[in-house]
């Protein structure tokens, strides 16, 4: 079956602009989350998706960055008037419920020049 | 978030040798812990996870070891091949939150 996808695979952008990142969960997985990942670093939680609410939005790094998810669907990642140190892999992940693990997709590689 | 130890940070083992990948937690509300297993350039991949009414779990050459009164929980991986170099993360989890680990990389010597 399909897995989480994710795109754009690669995404090069100038400081100040805003880009969007999208994830498609796998079908019926009811959470999705965001995170990102620096070069060689771990992963850093931004937000959190329980159908189309956000019941954890604690890591956002600042308000340029918003996420939405329309229904248990496809959800956007937005970072406006990017900056240089937003250059990293994004990556999402769904889950079906408790004690069920996440599953993640490829990752963009977001690059802000 | 509470934290998730990991260690080491980084590990080299020969061909055949035995990794050993630790991790610690704080959270006792924690039921379910996965590791997760990255190659470069992917997303991390779910490879095996452990709930903590049991003390061992065994897949493969992939084995979860479980201590709960000491609140940390290891991976070990025998007969260790090249192919399982990548980055591994262990992570905490209760509901639908999660806690990842640091990450360790592991390097198997040909």
């Amino acid at each position: 079956g399909a897995g989480v996808s994710q795109s754009p695979s690669n995404k090069v952008t100038e400081k100040g602009k805003d880009v969007e990142l999208r994830c498609d969960p796998i079908s019926g997985h009811t959470a999705l989350y965001w995170y990102r990942q620096r070069l060689g670093q771990g992963l850093e939680f931004l937000i959190y998706f329980q159908g189309n609410s956000a019941p954890d939005k604690s890591g956002l790094p600042s308000d340029r960055f918003s996420a939405e998810r329309t229904g248990e669907s496809v959800s956007t990642l937005t970072i406006q008037r990017t900056q240089q140190e937003d250059s990293a892999v994004y990556l999402c992940a769904s889950s079906l419920g408790r004690q069920t693990g996440q599953f993640f997709g490829p990752g963009t590689r977001l690059t802000v020049l | 978030q509470q934290q998730v130890k990991q260690s080491p940070q980084s590990l080299i083992v020969q061909k055949g040798g035995i990794s050993i990948i630790n991790c610690a937690y704080e959270n006792t509300a924690f039921d379910y812990f996965p590791w997760y297993q990255q190659f470069p350039g992917k997303g991390p991949a779910l490879l095996i996870a452990i709930r903590p009414d049991v003390s061992e779990k065994k897949e493969g050459r992939f084995t979860i070891s479980f201590n709960k009164s000491a609140k940390q929980f290891s991976l070990h991986i025998m007969d260790s091949q090249p192919g399982d170099s990548a980055t591994y993360f262990c992570a905490g989890g209760y509901g639908q939150n999660f806690v990842f680990g640091p990450g360790t990389r592991l390097s198997v010597l040909p």
